[in-house]
């Protein structure tokens, strides 16, 4: 079983639709997580942090889920510039850091 | 502010050769990472370091090797290239432990 797990995708949704993903992590001792984006043929790069109380950032939720070890990230009113994928990321104490596979959204006109 | 720079951008490289991806960061971050990237398996750690003057082995670390001479440079070397090199080169670098990684442009690699 991989330490964290994302669906692959891909997830196709018009314009404006609500989206979300979850990605599931197996470590119990997980610390710290965040949702990456990454574009065609580019670097990752830090979308939010998930903090426990879950937190928002304009049309990005984001939340965690101890008890049941999963993270959630949900996209409201989509965009065609939302079109990437979504990599899911957990750390375990000191510098281990766990990339999820990631999940592939394109935002259709 | 540079962040991180990674070089060369992309290589061609025949097998059996020799090559140092190299990877500068100006954000005096302790910690550096060198991940591949290939289609369907996500990031995979090679080599990481804490600190100047350590490193460490991450998933896939053979058929490489890193040093970590000062705080700015993390070069990663690749002794005799294979085939199932081929794939993309980020270099990662954060200041805290578990904290935000940033990311270099990446370094595309063909090994033939």
């Amino acid at each position: 079983r991989k330490e964290v797990e994302q669906d692959p995708g891909p997830f196709n949704v018009p314009e404006g639709a609500t989206v979300a993903f979850n990605c599931t992590y197996s470590n119990s001792a997980s610390q710290s997580f965040f949702w990456y984006r990454q574009d065609c043929r580019k670097e990752p790069k830090l979308l939010m942090s998930v903090y426990s109380s879950g937190n928002e950032d304009g049309r990005f939720t984001a939340q965690l889920n101890r008890a049941s070890q999963y993270i959630s990230l949900l996209i409201r009113d989509s965009k065609l510039s939302d079109s990437a994928t979504y990599l899911c990321v957990v750390t375990s104490g000191g510098f281990k850091t766990i990339f999820g596979a990631g999940t592939r959204l394109f935002v259709k006109a | 502010t540079a962040g991180i720079t990674q070089a060369p951008t992309s290589q061609i490289l025949a097998a059996g050769r020799s090559m140092t991806l190299r990877c500068t960061q100006d954000m005096r971050h302790n910690a550096m990472y060198w991940y591949r990237q290939d289609l369907g398996l996500g990031l995979r750690l090679i080599h990481y370091s804490n600190t100047a003057g350590t490193t460490g082995k991450g998933e896939v670390p053979d058929g490489y090797s890193v040093s970590r001479a000062n705080t700015d440079d993390f070069p990663l070397t690749l002794a005799s290239a294979v085939p199932s090199q081929t794939s993309v080169y980020f270099c990662a670098s954060t200041s805290l432990a578990g904290g935000v990684q940033f990311f270099g442009p990446g370094t595309r690699l063909t090994v033939l």
